[in-house]
């Protein structure tokens, strides 16, 4: 079965640059999805189909995907972006939805 | 505003059943493929079960497959998921969420609004 990989910890210090990577096997060729988890609070979307940021998600939320690995990216890192980060794609070979085992952002 | 409010969850014995609920509400329900998505305490997401607004499309993860069903009432705005046969290992909060969107019918698999989740605990 399809697998995402995430590393299970990042940090990053206050107002630099985070970079969060998933990867998989041509996960470049799939619409890959990221979520952002605050404790004990429901995920939420950040960055749908690689690069696309919803509505009420600030610029400094970018995602990029490309041959096995995608990254999300936050910019001038703060405080409230310490969270779980969860990329996810759709699997049209198992016809599974697939998500990545998660990554724990610290923002020192 | 916009919602999903899940309801139904509690505590179990291995092999039971549970049915919950999803309201939905503050958008067109009918025109959106829903979605369960679990998490078992200190544990990741796990994917569930979809629905598409037919309400006969249906999908599963191999993991629950032919022991829970979804399904949806359209005209009430609510999504279900009958769970049987329950597991220890079925325990966790079952989120339900909106598909984000499709092109020419065919869904593009993200879920842009999630419900804050019920808990489900499987116990002898």
């Amino acid at each position: 079965s399809y697998e995402l990989t995430q590393s299970p910890a990042v940090s990053v210090a206050l107002g630099q640059t985070a970079t969060i990577t998933c990867k998989g096997d041509n996960v470049g060729s799939m619409n890959l999805h990221w979520y952002q988890q605050r404790p004990g609070q429901a995920p939420v979307l950040v960055i749908f189909r690689d690069g696309s940021r919803p509505s009420g998600i600030p610029d400094r939320f970018s995602g990029s995907n490309s041959g096995n690995t995608a990254t999300l990216t936050i910019s001038e890192a703060q405080v409230g972006d310490e969270a779980a980060y969860y990329c996810q794609l759709w699997d049209r070979a198992t016809a599974q939805v697939i998500f990545g085992g998660g990554t724990q952002l610290t923002v020192l | 505003e916009v919602n999903l409010v899940e309801s139904g969850g509690g505590l179990v014995q291995p092999g039971g059943s549970l049915r919950l609920s999803c309201a939905a509400s503050g958008f067109n329900f009918r025109m959106h493929m829903m979605h369960w998505v679990r998490q078992a305490p200190g544990k990741g997401l796990e994917y569930v079960s979809s629905i598409k607004t037919d309400g006969h499309t249906t999908y599963y993860a191999s993991s629950v497959k032919g022991r829970f069903t979804i399904s949806r009432d359209n005209s009430k705005n609510t999504l279900f998921l009958l769970m049987g046969g329950l597991r220890i290992e079925d325990s966790a909060i079952y989120y339900c969420a909106r598909e984000g969107g499709d092109y020419g019918g065919f869904p593009w698999w993200y879920f842009d609004l999630w419900g804050r989740g019920t808990l489900v605990a499987v116990s002898a």
